[in-house]
């Protein structure tokens, strides 16, 4: 398919361990988002890449999170040391680069549900 | 930084139309967008507006006033299908690069 992929699409963990999401925009997509979504709540900004690096990463929630980008293409958002208010759904999007293509919309994956036991 | 309003909850009866309303405060505004999200679902692209007036697209509708940071997604013809959240974002140049934001969400339930 041509979307944005993410896996797993599901994870439980136990408090304490570390956890990795991943994210795969869609070709030729140099801006890529990371949201956070509980349960009946709205999207909560997480960081921004454009191509491989993070203008944006005010939203990180804590020093235990964190995010990578390589080849202008796969994401990884890592939480460390698991906490049970991380429990959410995560979200990626991609888009073309908004500073050349500015009506062009996010494009969001599925999402990783993230159950923190 | 960016202050986006919208209602969170709105009901509806299908065949009717609904208009969900958006406030924005932005201090470099450049483009307002508007989602839908089914439940347990991702977000899915609906419209985008850049310019003050309507963009007709189908059963949906925006609106932007950019003076009065203002924006409205109409909704026609309604369907059982359309209960779903409708997110109004909005894309901010500063800092040097566009970040988008997005609102709370409006629930919307339609009703036989």
């Amino acid at each position: 398919g041509a979307g944005v992929s993410q896996s797993p699409s599901n994870k439980v963990t136990e408090k304490g361990k570390d956890v990795e999401l991943r994210c795969d925009p869609i070709s030729g997509h140099t801006a890529l988002y990371w949201y956070r979504q509980r349960l009946g709540q709205g999207l909560e900004f997480l960081i921004y890449f454009q191509g491989n690096s993070a203008p944006d990463k005010s939203g990180l929630p804590s020093d235990r999170f964190s995010a990578e980008r390589t080849g202008e293409s796969v994401s990884t958002l890592t939480i460390q040391r698991t906490q049970q208010e991380d429990s959410a759904v995560y979200l990626c999007a991609s888009s073309l680069s908004p500073q050349k293509n500015s009506n062009q919309p996010q494009h969001f994956g599925d999402g990783t549900r993230l159950s923190i036991l | 930084g960016q202050n986006i309003d919208q209602p969170t909850e709105m009901t509806a009866t299908e065949g009717a139309i609904v208009q969900i309303n958006c406030t924005y405060q932005t201090s470099g505004f450049n483009g307002l967008f508007w989602y839908q999200q089914h439940a347990g679902e991702a977000p899915t692209f609906l419209s985008y507006n850049v310019l003050d007036g309507l963009e007709e697209k189908g059963r949906f509708s925006s609106f932007l006033s950019r003076s009065k940071g203002y924006s409205y997604l109409l909704l026609k013809e309604l369907q059982m299908k359309d209960s779903a959240s409708y997110l109004c974002a909005v894309r901010d140049y500063s800092g040097g690069y566009q970040k988008v934001t997005f609102g709370i969400g409006t629930k919307l339930q339609v009703i036989p």
